[in-house]
């Protein structure tokens, strides 16, 4: 099936610091889209891609999708305390309607 | 705008039993798509229900089942718990049917077996 690999698994920064972390599949996807989860909270929609080559700002946060439509990333600019969580990538194939393939998620932790 | 509300949010059953949770999409949604979240195996997709029919379905047994009645709330059971099935469970909506893939995330229903 498909699967999605998502690196890094963990990351430790400094408050201020520019944090990367991305997403790659063998599968082709249509759709690209990232989540943060905050304990004891469902994930939350941070940044949806749509079209191959696509880079997408949300405040801080900057992603893309890359242009063979198997990897993504997302950027976070001078980090802060409250960007603390976890975060997934998930695509979507062709009018498969809520069903997402998430990755395994980059554990952010964010020192003051 | 009220959120994606789920039903029980914690609950401890033993082997054998089953289970019924709950999920009240936001207002609007008409699709409600169901997640299991353990620490091995991450987000898996359980099924996507709209306009009280499924649309997909994800890789798991029969034991797991879901329906959606006319106001687009819906129950997923889970019928003779095992072990392996203590998970966080998440619900989900979208206003539907176009699939933007935007899901809307409960704060899930935390199943223990014991």
């Amino acid at each position: 099936g498909q699967q999605l690999n998502q690196s890094p698994q963990s990351m430790f920064i400094q408050e201020g610091e520019d944090v990367s972390m991305n997403c790659t599949s063998s599968s082709i996807f249509n759709t690209w889209l990232w989540y943060k989860q905050d304990p004891g909270e469902g994930p939350v929609l941070l940044i949806a891609l749509y079209k191959a080559g696509e880079l997408t700002s949300n405040g801080r946060l900057t992603a893309q999708f890359g242009i063979t439509r198997k990897d993504s990333f997302l950027n976070i600019s001078a980090s802060i305390p409250s960007d603390v969580g976890i975060y997934f990538c998930a695509g979507q194939t062709f009018n498969q309607g809520g069903k997402l393939i998430f990755g395994q998620g980059t554990e952010l932790s964010v020192k003051p | 705008k009220a959120g994606v509300t789920q039903t029980p949010r914690y609950l401890i059953k033993t082997r054998g039993q089953q289970v019924t949770l709950s999920c009240s999409p936001i207002s609007g949604h008409r699709s409600v798509s169901w997640y299991q979240q353990t620490p091995g195996q991450g987000l898996q997709f359980l099924f996507e229900y709209f306009s009280e029919t499924q649309r997909n379905k994800g890789n798991f047994p029969g034991r797991f089942s879901g329906r959606q009645f006319s106001n687009s709330r819906s129950e997923m059971n889970v019928s003779t718990l095992e072990l392996g099935d203590s998970a966080l469970y998440l619900c989900a909506s979208m206003r539907g049917p176009l699939n933007t893939g935007e899901l809307f995330f409960g704060e899930g229903s935390r199943l223990t077996v014991l």
